[in-house]
């Protein structure tokens, strides 16, 4: 079955660098992934998502690399804040079934 | 962009007892809605799939006569834990989705058995 993993538990970093989470996913139909972001005693806040038939999405601060050849998407956060300090998980499945959580990365801003 | 409640956004419950929790989409008809679970420090796990109208088709593990599920309207699923016990305190999040691909969370629900 679908298998969507991190590879890294923490991340911490300073305030204004870039991100970097990276997730791994272990089944090829896969065709929509999507990061999302979530705080101590909440729900999971949407992020971005990409389809299959991209490598590559934009949003503001955030960008989504898919690398289907190793079956492995990246989430880059630009000029990391204090505010984005959060787990980060990816998720990911195929048409239209239920969607399927990596283990999540921790990331930790500091100022 | 669509909203998706729950109620209540925190329980606690003695153990035995029943809980159900309701899940919304607030602005949009959901075809399909999911249960998760997740425990402290964990990722979310998928529990059921339903659609409105029909049986819930649970994963494996989850016990179908302890997590009742009803997905009775476009805008409503519930999901009630049966004789609660201790383990089965965790977060428990909702998603629904219309015709397209994204889900909509919830914000989730905490249940807590004493």
């Amino acid at each position: 079955g679908e298998s969507v993993g991190l590879h890294l538990p923490t991340l911490s970093v300073q305030e204004g660098d870039n991100s970097i989470i990276n997730c791994a996913y272990s089944n090829s139909a896969s065709d929509y992934f999507i990061w999302y972001k979530q705080e101590s005693g909440k729900g999971p806040q949407f992020i971005i998502d990409i389809r299959s038939n991209m490598d590559k999405r934009q949003g503001q601060r955030v960008t989504v690399l898919l690398n289907k050849t190793v079956k492995h998407l990246s989430l880059q956060i630009a000029a990391t804040q204090p505010g984005d300090s959060a787990v980060y998980f990816c998720a990911g499945n195929q048409a239209g079934t239920a969607l399927i959580f990596g283990k999540g990365t921790t990331l930790s801003v500091s100022s | 962009g669509a909203v998706v409640s729950q109620h209540p956004s925190w329980v606690i419950c003695k153990s035995g007892t029943s809980v159900k929790i309701e899940c919304r989409s607030l602005d949009f008809q959901a075809t399909t809605m999911f249960w998760y679970r997740q425990f402290p420090k964990q990722s979310l796990m998928l529990m059921a799939t339903s659609n409105e109208g029909s049986k819930a088709t649970y994963e494996q593990g989850v016990e179908k006569d302890k997590f009742l599920i009803n997905h009775a309207s476009l805008t409503l699923s519930t999901l009630t834990v049966t004789s609660a016990h201790p383990e089965d305190s965790s977060f428990y999040i909702c998603s629904a989705r219309d015709i397209g691909y994204e889900q909509y969370f919830g914000p989730g629900t905490r249940l807590t058995v004493t």
